[in-house]
Formats: C-alpha cells, sequence, structure tokens
C-alpha cells in the first residue's frame, strides 16, 4: 500500500515571496504519478501540477515547480510570487500508473498555506 | 460545460436515517469513484467504479453502498448513518483508470450526522 505524508500542517507566506511545502511518499510501485492539488476555501479540488515518475525533468506550471526526487522518495511544491490567491489547502497525492487499484489517488494530511498581504 | 455534480451541497441528518448523495458527470467517463476527507487524514477513497455495473472497494468503504446503472451517475448510499460518518463528501470522475487522464472533482457534499 501507499502513503503520502505533508509534515507540515500549516505554513503561512508574505504576498510575493517563495514557499516550499513538503510531500514525502512510499510505495514499491516503479512507475506513478504525483500531484498537488489545491483546495480553496470554496472546497473545490483543483489540479495544480502533476509529475510522471518515469520523467526526470521536474514539472513547471507557471509559478508552480516541484521538486522530485524520486529515490528519496519527496516531491515537494514551490510556490513563487505568492499570490493572495494562493491562500488554500495543498494537498500532494499520488496515483499508480497500472495494476489494481489504478485510478485511485493516495492523498497526504495537507498543508494550509497563508498568503498575508 | 464538463462537470462533475454532487447534490445536496449540504446535509444534517439524524443517525440510522438513509441517505443517498447523488453524483452525475456529463463528460462519459468510465472511471468514478468517492472519496471522504476529514481533518488530518486528507481524502481518502471510499469506493470506485470502472464502469457500469462494476463497482469496488476503496480504502473505507465500511457504512456506504454505491451503484453505477448509467454510466453517468455514481451516487453515495448510507443505510444507517452514524456520527462517524459526518465528514466531507467528494465524487470524482475520470475518463479511463488507465494511463494518465486528469480526475475531476463534483463541489463537494458536507454531511453531518448528529
Amino acid at each position: 500500500a501507499q502513503t503520502v505524508t505533508q509534515s507540515q500542517p500549516e505554513m503561512s507566506v508574505q504576498e510575493a515571496e517563495t514557499v516550499t511545502l513538503s510531500c514525502t511518499y512510499d510505495t514499491s510501485e516503479s512507475n506513478y504519478y504525483l500531484f498537488w492539488y489545491k483546495q480553496p476555501p470554496s472546497r473545490q479540488m483543483i489540479l495544480v501540477i502533476r509529475q510522471e515518475a518515469y520523467k526526470q525533468q521536474n514539472a513547471t506550471e507557471n509559478r508552480f515547480s516541484v521538486n522530485f526526487q524520486k529515490a528519496a522518495k519527496s516531491f515537494s511544491l514551490k510556490i513563487s510570487d505568492s499570490q493572495l490567491g494562493d491562500t488554500a489547502m495543498y494537498f500532494c497525492a499520488f496515483m499508480k500508473a497500472g495494476g489494481t487499484s489504478y485510478g485511485k489517488l493516495t492523498f497526504g494530511q495537507g498543508t494550509i498555506l497563508t498568503v498575508h498581504p | 460545460e464538463a462537470q462533475v455534480t454532487q447534490n445536496p451541497r449540504y446535509l444534517i441528518t439524524v443517525t440510522g436515517k438513509k441517505l443517498t448523495v447523488t453524483c452525475s458527470q456529463n463528460m462519459n467517463h468510465e472511471y468514478m469513484s468517492w472519496y471522504r476527507q476529514d481533518p488530518g487524514l486528507g481524502l481518502r477513497q471510499i469506493y470506485y467504479s470502472m464502469n457500469v455495473e462494476v463497482t469496488d472497494k476503496g480504502d473505507v468503504p465500511e457504512g456506504y453502498k454505491v451503484s453505477r446503472k448509467e454510466k453517468r451517475n455514481f451516487p453515495l448510499i448510507l443505510e444507517s448513518p452514524s456520527p462517524n460518518q459526518t465528514s466531507l463528501y467528494f465524487c470524482a470522475s475520470t475518463l479511463l483508470a488507465g494511463a494518465y487522464n486528469e480526475q475531476f472533482f463534483g463541489p463537494g457534499t458536507r454531511l453531518t450526522v448528529l
């Protein structure tokens, strides 16, 4: 079974600064996907970024980038030029790329990020 | 507009009173699933369905039932709700549970069982 751990329950950052959210995972799978989801106060789950495990290059989406360390099973999210609209709960998630139970997302506990003006 | 809808969005009920939370998607997705979100635990999968009439248990299926009679609908049934089922529930769908396809989430249903 896979586990995902987010060790930072809460974080805060000043507007325009950079913040990094941590995520570690445990799996015996060699092929999988990793995701960061954003959940603003509206509760909607919004996909921020995804990473395929077979790709060495770190994914980027505008101000969001990841640091994927496969050997260390680490998948951190860096938010640059933080904006007030980035205030949300952020979830790290894992999904197998095949076999049984694929399609299932395994989530971490979540990190509440607050961006201060 | 491509979307996943859930109803109701909020529900307060009492222990033992059967309820159904509906989920519908208009994207012709094959794979649908239900998650519950609890503080400190993240989201956990309750049940999933690979296609019509094909359903299976996720990580926390106890106390829940599902059915998939039509491709677009995947209702979650609580036959005898208990207070420990107070939670935020999400329905999600994706085209195929194979090569990566983005999962689309519904807006969530906040359930309180008294």
